[in-house]
């Protein structure tokens, strides 16, 4: 059981949006620790996609975007291509690391 | 550029031992934490072990505190980490990670190594 909640899986047509939810609670979220959000394609290694709450690391396109309101956050992307098609997970601090127990994005 | 290079992983019977490294270039080693994950097959990404930046305090989940042991040599800027008594539910792929922490709300894992599979079986 993850400490962070995502739903199991989302889907898309490309072109269109998709937002993946990430519930925490006031020990980590809601403590003020940001939420960052790591991408992992099948058969490669997590990439860093969202780094504190809101912040792109270079390269990752503008179509991804985080927030944070309390004890959740989200990541929205726009613009679905068939690249995106991976699982998805949001993790934070509190106590240790906490991670969500990812979301697989599917491109219809 | 930094990279983060895993060798050591492989096809053990339950019960043996490995010896996972994680090659790291392109920064300071010694500067940061770093951290070891794993994925087992049909499972999410799960955060194993970390190392502070000396060395001198490791973290384990409890699920293999006592068979797992995270190390570093900061001279040959290299991670390990040693898996015994190894079980079939540690078969996975296994991801060091670079640790970083831009303020004291803020820490992530910004750089992350190629992935290696370890497999348990008979």
């Amino acid at each position: 059981q993850s400490v962070l909640t995502q739903p199991p899986s989302v889907s898309g047509a490309p072109g269109q949006s998709v937002i993946i939810s990430c519930t925490g609670s006031s020990s980590n979220i809601g403590a003020g620790y940001d939420v960052h959000w790591y991408q992992q394609v099948p058969g490669t290694a997590p990439k860093l996609l969202i780094s504190e709450n809101i912040n792109r690391p270079s390269g990752v396109p503008d179509r991804f975007s985080g927030s944070k309101s309390g004890t959740s956050a989200s990541l929205a992307i726009t613009g679905l291509q068939a690249e995106d098609e991976a699982d998805y997970y949001c993790q934070s601090f509190g106590g240790g690391w906490v991670f969500g127990g990812g979301t697989k994005l599917t491109v219809l | 550029e930094v990279q983060l290079l895993e060798s050591g992983g492989g096809l053990v019977q339950p019960g043996g031992s490995l010896r996972l490294s994680c090659a790291a270039s392109g920064f300071i080693f010694s500067n940061y934490a770093m951290s070891w994950f794993r994925r087992a097959p049909g499972t999410g990404l799960e955060w194993v072990s970390a190392i502070t930046p000396s060395g001198d305090k490791t973290y384990y989940i409890d699920s293999v505190r006592g068979r797992f042991t995270i190390a570093r040599d900061n001279s040959k800027n290299t991670l390990y980490l040693v898996i015994n008594s190894l079980r079939a539910e540690d078969t996975a792929e296994y991801y060091c990670a670079r640790e970083r922490w831009n303020s004291a709300k803020s820490g992530h894992f910004d750089y992350w190594g190629q992935g290696l599979p370890v497999t348990v079986s008979s």
